[in-house]
């Protein structure tokens, strides 16, 4: 059952532009969801994360965004750099954690 | 290195063959995870665990599979009679607590199983 759900598989921006990855989710029992960024030959690692009572969460360069009604939470990046460049996963935990396949950001010089 | 550790991080095996992947939680965490990711695909939620004892394992294929994690020791993953479509990037990750309280979990390096 996929109740973590990252529907664009590739994105790709411009060096200074934002970048807005997007994930939508089925369970309304999640109550924190989290963003990974992954390597390639390496494992996830954390970067942001949203409580489900809160709509906003923002960390330097990276914003979370979340919308109860709509199960939908987006990742912005802002200004992009080349080094952004990785496979995001959205991820959204009640009693254990659930991942979406993942967006693959390219962001180009 | 305080990190989550597995080993191997490489590992080939001959269809039928046994796999068994090791991991090493974060000092001071009980909670283990283990997610498995296929080519092109994202990452898929096996099993749950806590010191020996198996909390979810509704993503563990109900054949050939199984985990556990005791007292003493690495989680282990064992896959027998290993097959081709068992090839993929099998992922531990590791928290304090339980993911309901917020907490991040944190992941391993991956252990990449080729079967042939």
């Amino acid at each position: 059952d996929q109740q973590v759900k990252q529907n664009s598989p590739s994105l790709s921006v411009q060096e200074g532009r934002i970048s807005i990855l997007n994930c939508d989710y089925t369970n309304s029992m999640f109550d924190y969801f989290l963003w990974y960024k992954k390597y390639p030959a390496e494992g996830p690692t954390f970067l942001i994360s949203i409580s489900s009572i809160k709509d906003k969460n923002e960390d330097g360069r990276f914003t979370v965004f979340l919308n109860k009604s709509a199960k939908h939470l987006s990742l912005h990046i802002v200004p992009s750099q080349p080094g952004d460049s990785a496979v995001y996963f959205c991820a959204a935990s009640a009693s254990d954690m659930r991942f979406g396949a993942g967006t693959r950001l390219t962001v180009k010089p | 290195n305080a990190g989550v550790m597995q080993n191997p991080r490489h590992l080939v095996r001959r269809r039928g063959q046994e796999a068994r992947l090791r991991c090493s939680p974060m000092k001071g965490h009980s909670h283990v995870y283990w997610y498995r990711q296929l080519p092109e695909e994202g990452l898929k939620f096996m099993v749950y665990l806590q010191k020996e004892n198996i909390i979810d394992e509704s993503g563990m294929p109900k054949e050939r599979f199984s985990a556990e994690f005791p007292k003493e020791g690495p989680s282990i993953l064992r896959i027998q009679q290993v097959v081709r479509g068992d090839s993929a990037a099998y992922f531990c990750a590791s928290s304090p607590r339980t993911v309901s309280s917020g907490n991040t979990i944190y992941f391993g390096e991956g252990s990449w199983l080729t079967v042939v």
